[in-house]
């Protein structure tokens, strides 16, 4: 079954703006990863997060998890028309060795 | 040099048909998997490997054959083809166990016609 959801499905913003996605899961996990796949391309990993730590920087890229609330958010600051692409978050299943990922949210970034 | 490669990147057939798809690895990683995309994007693993061994099996049908003739490659092979089987099917490695991050292949779009 899936583990992760991602929420807004779709979203639509103007180049320079923020863009926020949500995900959420399930079960326990070690730790949760972003994914960002461009169309017709494979997936590009961007940040991990331990299940321990509450918030990480990349760059443009701001992530926070909330393990009580079995939740996560993926903030791209100043977005530019190359961030469009799809975002997907990836938790792992303790004891076992898989990376579930969620449905995934599709950005689009306008000029 | 490409991380992760898979060929063919397209892929036309019949139903019924058999047909593979190929993996290659040179990052020096212990682990691959195979995933599958549908048309909705969503993502569902299908097989893992660790050194050779498999060691992630979900629940597909027993006409998707994985094989690993070594760590760097694991190939999959697809007997009796469907239409449900046309989707885009991504080759991964990883360095560690649990999966840490994950490096992905292109994608092989299997058209079932």
């Amino acid at each position: 079954s899936q583990q992760g959801e991602e929420d807004p499905q779709a979203l639509s913003i103007q180049e320079g703006e923020n863009a926020t996605m949500n995900c959420s899961y399930k079960t326990s996990i070690n730790n949760l990863q972003w994914y960002r796949q461009n169309s017709g391309r494979g997936l590009v990993h961007l940040i991990l997060i331990r299940s321990n730590e509450r918030e990480k920087h990349s760059g443009r890229l701001r992530v926070t998890l909330d393990t009580s609330k079995k939740s996560s958010s993926l903030l791209i600051t100043a977005s530019r028309a190359a961030d469009t692409a799809s975002y997907f978050c990836a938790t792992d299943v303790p004891s076992s060795y898989k990376l579930i990922f969620g449905s995934g949210t599709r950005l689009l970034v306008r000029p | 040099d490409t991380a992760v490669s898979q060929t063919p990147k397209y892929l036309v057939t019949q139903m019924g048909n058999d047909k593979s798809i190929k993996c290659e690895q040179n990052l020096g990683h212990d682990t691959m998997y195979w995933y599958k995309q549908d048309s909705k994007k969503f993502l569902k693993i299908m097989f893992s490997y660790n050194n050779k061994e498999l060691i992630i099996n979900e629940t597909v049908p027993n006409r998707f054959s994985p094989k690993s003739p070594d760590k760097a490659h694991l190939n999959l092979h697809i007997n009796s083809l469907e239409l449900g089987d046309s989707a885009v099917y991504f080759c991964a490695s990883s360095h560690t166990l649990p999966a840490g991050e994950l490096f992905f292949g292109e994608g092989s779009r299997l058209t079932v016609l």
